[in-house]
Formats: C-alpha cells, sequence, structure tokens
C-alpha cells in the first residue's frame, strides 16, 4: 500500500463547477496535511494545511480531514481555468516531520 | 522576502558524468531539504538537513548521491557518476523549522536530463 494514493486522474471539469479532489494516507500517525498546486513546469505551491479533523475553509478553497478514515480531500468551488494544475496531497509523518507526497492529480477547468 | 535559490535551472550530461546542484534558502530558515520529482510523480524528499547536520537521508542513492550544507546556509547536491534514470526535477525546498505545522517553500528546481 502507497503512502500516500490520490485518486488518478485526470479530472475535467467545467468553468463554475466545484472539483473534487481525494487522497488517502496510510499511516495512522500522520500528523499534518496539505495540498499543494504545481503548475506545469512549476514548483510547488502550498494552496492549504489541515492538522485537525473537519473542515477548513479559505476562499473558494475547502479541506476536509477524516483521520478515522484516513482521507483528506480538497474542493474547489466555483473553478476557474487559472486553476488547471496538478494538486499534490502531502502528509507530515514521523519523528522527523517527514513530508511524504502523492503523485498528484491533474486538473483541468474547462472554459 | 527573497524565495529559494536554485542553480541552474537546467542541465543536460551524459551518463556516468558528474552534476551539481546549488541551493540558496530563505534567509533564516533552518531546515533545508532536496527533493527529486521524475515526471509524473510527486516529489520523494532525498535528504533534509536541521542546520548543518542530517536529519534524514533515508531515501538518498548514496553510492552515486551526495549533499552537504556550508554553515547551515547554502546546499549543493551532486550525483556522481549519473545514469538515465536520475533525468528528474531537483526541487530545494526550506522551513523555518522542521515542526509538523511549518510550510516548506519550494525554489524553481533544476531539472536534469541524462543522455
Amino acid at each position: 500500500q502507497k503512502e500516500v494514493e490520490q485518486n488518478s486522474g485526470p479530472l475535467s471539469v467545467p468553468e463554475g463547477a466545484i472539483a473534487s479532489l481525494n487522497c488517502t494516507y496510510s499511516d495512522r500517525g500522520s500528523q499534518s496535511f496539505f495540498w499543494y498546486r504545481q503548475y506545469s513546469g512549476k514548483s510547488p505551491e502550498l494552496i492549504m494545511s489541515i492538522y485537525s479533523n473537519g473542515d477548513k475553509e479559505d476562499g473558494r478553497f475547502t479541506a476536509q480531514l477524516n483521520k478515522a478514515s484516513q482521507y483528506v480531500s480538497l474542493l474547489i468551488r466555483d473553478s476557474q481555468p487559472s486553476d488547471s494544475a496538478t494538486y499534490l496531497c502531502a502528509v507530515i509523518r514521523g519523528s522527523n516531520y517527514k513530508l511524504t507526497f502523492g503523485k498528484g492529480t491533474l486538473l483541468t477547468v474547462n472554459p | 522576502e527573497a524565495g529559494v535559490a536554485q542553480s541552474p535551472r537546467y542541465k543536460i550530461i551524459e551518463k556516468r558524468q558528474s552534476v551539481a546542484f546549488w541551493c540558496n534558502p530563505i534567509s533564516g530558515h533552518a531546515t533545508l531539504y532536496w527533493y527529486q520529482q521524475i515526471l509524473g510523480q510527486g516529489p520523494k524528499l532525498l535528504i533534509q538537513f536541521q542546520n548543518n547536520g542530517v536529519v534524514d537521508d533515508s531515501q538518498l542513492p548514496k553510492d552515486r548521491f551526495s549533499a552537504e550544507r556550508l554553515k547551515g546556509v547554502d546546499s549543493t547536491l551532486k550525483i556522481q557518476p549519473a545514469k538515465l534514470e536520475d533525468s528528474a526535477v531537483y526541487l530545494c525546498a526550506s522551513s523555518f523549522s522542521k515542526g509538523f505545522g511549518d510550510t516548506q517553500y519550494f525554489g524553481p528546481g533544476t531539472r536534469l536530463t541524462v543522455l
């Protein structure tokens, strides 16, 4: 079982729709959870972090964490073409606070 | 605030040659990371430094990769000799500390092509 798994995609949504990105992790001791956005040819940039169960909202983005199910999700409301990118789920685990990434999900928002 | 700086941005070498990458973290950041990102994959941690000490190098192929962080600031990552499978983007990141809540900021990366 991979440490961090994401739905493989690619995911295509129309402009204005809600994009839903999912991630599961294997280590129950994982402490912190992040969503990074990576445009083609660019480096990852942090868009959301979440540490406790429940929802966290920031503008059009909502991160959801369910530690019992070992599940993290990212919802993007009112999707825009500029949201088209690869979204990386990442998890911090272990005493060295190692950040482990999933493979990423490519999102395309069609005008 | 200046971001994480990396050089070179691109490098093309023949297999069995050596190559070095340089990283300058954000000022004041104690923790520095090197990641390898192969096309279509997420970044994989190669080595993590806290100041000038190694915290985690469990995924660093030590027979060919080496890294150092001089005086707890700049860092270099070296590959010698390079293999075809080393073709990837090498990302440097830094954070204020290594706590579970500290954000890692990434540099622009070095794209390595091994022919």
